[in-house]
């Protein structure tokens, strides 16, 4: 079982409205949890990193959450934009594991016109 | 360079054949990743090279996979009688170091190199 769920599967919604994307994790030891924007046929992108002690983070019109006691994270995107249509992927470090990430399988953005 | 470089970043090949895909990771990292992502799932892990070394192949699917890193920078990835599972993009990754604070080993991917095997 992945040890990294994220919901929606896949989203559309008109350009200029919010949406909200959530990842709950079961990684134990927690050391930190990021958020990768791809584009497709490109590389994953970082957009935000936080540690335990972080309960959000801002990037421009995209912020993160992070609940480290219920192990979930959401990432809320604020008048969406035709270029935020990506797929989202939620990543976990285990604090033993060195560098080794769990990824989630991603959250599929489309902005519609 | 200013990011990470994998060429090809098309390969179509014959099931059976053997193919490099080569990465250039970001000048001063010694940290290397290789992933594999197939459609609508996320990267999956194949191996971590820290300076020239590997030092967690545990990702690499069978022994038909291979990848070097000879001096610490340029990686190859090598898969022998590719199978048509085998398609996939091939993603790599580097980051300034593989261990320590977080901010240290922030991955950036390249492009990626998608394989298709008939």
């Amino acid at each position: 079982k992945n040890q990294v769920e994220q919901s929606p599967q896949s989203l559309i919604i008109l350009e200029g409205k919010n949406c909200t994307l959530q990842c709950n994790y079961t990684v134990s030891p927690f050391s930190n949890l990021r958020w990768y924007k791809q584009d497709t046929g490109r590389g994953p992108v970082s957009l935000t990193i936080m540690t335990f002690s972080e309960n959000t983070k801002s990037n421009g019109r995209y912020t993160a959450t992070l609940d480290a006691d219920t192990k979930q994270s959401s990432l809320h995107i604020t008048a969406s934009q035709l270029s935020d249509s990506a797929s989202y992927i939620c990543v976990v470090q285990n604090s033993n594991s060195g560098y080794a990430l769990n990824f989630g399988k991603g959250t599929s953005l489309l902005v519609t016109p | 360079g200013a990011g990470v470089s994998q060429t090809p970043s098309n390969k179509v090949t014959e099931k059976g054949k053997y193919v490099e895909l080569r990465c250039d990771p970001i000048s001063g990292h010694t940290a290397l990743y290789w992933y594999r992502q197939s459609l609508g799932q996320g990267p999956e892990f194949l191996i971590y090279f820290q300076g020239t070394g590997a030092a967690d192949d545990s990702g690499l699917p069978n022994d038909r996979f291979f990848a070097v890193r000879p001096e610490g920078s340029v990686s190859t990835l090598k898969i022998q009688r590719t199978e048509r599972g085998d398609s996939a993009v091939y993603l790599c990754a580097s980051s300034l170091m593989g261990t320590g604070s977080p901010g240290a080993n922030v991955l950036t991917f390249g492009a990626g190199s998608r394989l298709t095997v008939l």
